[in-house]
């Protein structure tokens, strides 16, 4: 079954205590991205991934640090989560050269830093 | 200027009925509106996608409307079903980056 796989799917930490959020897609899909989702401002992205060591800047970055080093896993790494972190996380994957470039998303992990 | 504003913020219809969501955009150098759809306890999943070169896009009960001129597009569900009950987000993008840039979200709930 095609599909974005995300682990864990809850995540309760405390401040300061690194973690890694894995995302990983069997369709061979060359662009992945990572978003969160808070109450009223939509999906925001944080960093995206046209193709493997390639990495870009979302519109939220600050935080966050991701990498591509096989072509179907994409983790995002919190270094030093702090509450302003506690969100709803997607992970996301596309052909995106071909319309109409469907991003399919992973079901979410949501994560709480106290 | 990167914005998409989408509204309203949450939506109540009759089964049966027409659910309109409505998005505005700023930025002229989008080309690519999509809609998606969101359960809860799930990601959200595209629904339907236009491009600026079609004025209307049709997918069974669901069209998109887009209208250039006003740089808006909205998302018209027609005889609303209770399965169509979910958040709703509008995005725009220009091909040339492939960042989606959001709407805020509608909910809907359809009532029985």
């Amino acid at each position: 079954e095609a599909q974005v796989t995300q682990n864990p799917r809850y995540l309760i930490t405390v401040t300061g205590k690194k973690l890694t959020v894995t995302c990983s897609q069997n369709m061979n899909h060359e662009y992945m991205s990572w978003y969160r989702q808070d109450p009223g401002l939509g999906l925001r992205q944080i960093y995206y991934s046209m193709n493997v060591e390639v990495t870009d800047k979302g519109d939220v970055p600050e935080g966050y640090k991701v990498s591509r080093k096989e072509k179907r896993n994409f983790p995002l790494i919190l270094e030093s989560p702090s509450p302003n972190q506690t969100s709803l996380y997607f992970c996301a994957s596309s052909l995106s050269n071909i319309f109409p470039y469907e991003q399919y998303f992973g079901p979410g992990t949501r994560l709480t830093v106290t | 200027q990167q914005q998409v504003k989408q509204s309203p913020q949450s939506l109540i219809v009759q089964k049966g009925g027409i659910s309109i969501i409505n998005c505005a955009y700023e930025n002229t150098a989008f080309d690519y509106f999509p809609w998606y759809q969101q359960f809860p306890g799930k990601g959200p999943a595209l629904l339907i996608a236009i491009r600026p070169d079609v004025s209307e896009k049709k997918e069974g009960r669901f069209t998109i409307s887009f209208n250039k001129s006003a740089k808006q597009f909205s998302l018209h569900i027609m005889d609303s079903q209770p399965g169509d009950s979910a958040t709703y987000f509008c995005a725009a993008s220009m091909d040339s980056n492939y960042q989606l840039i959001w709407g805020a979200g509608t909910k809907l709930i359809i009532k029985p």
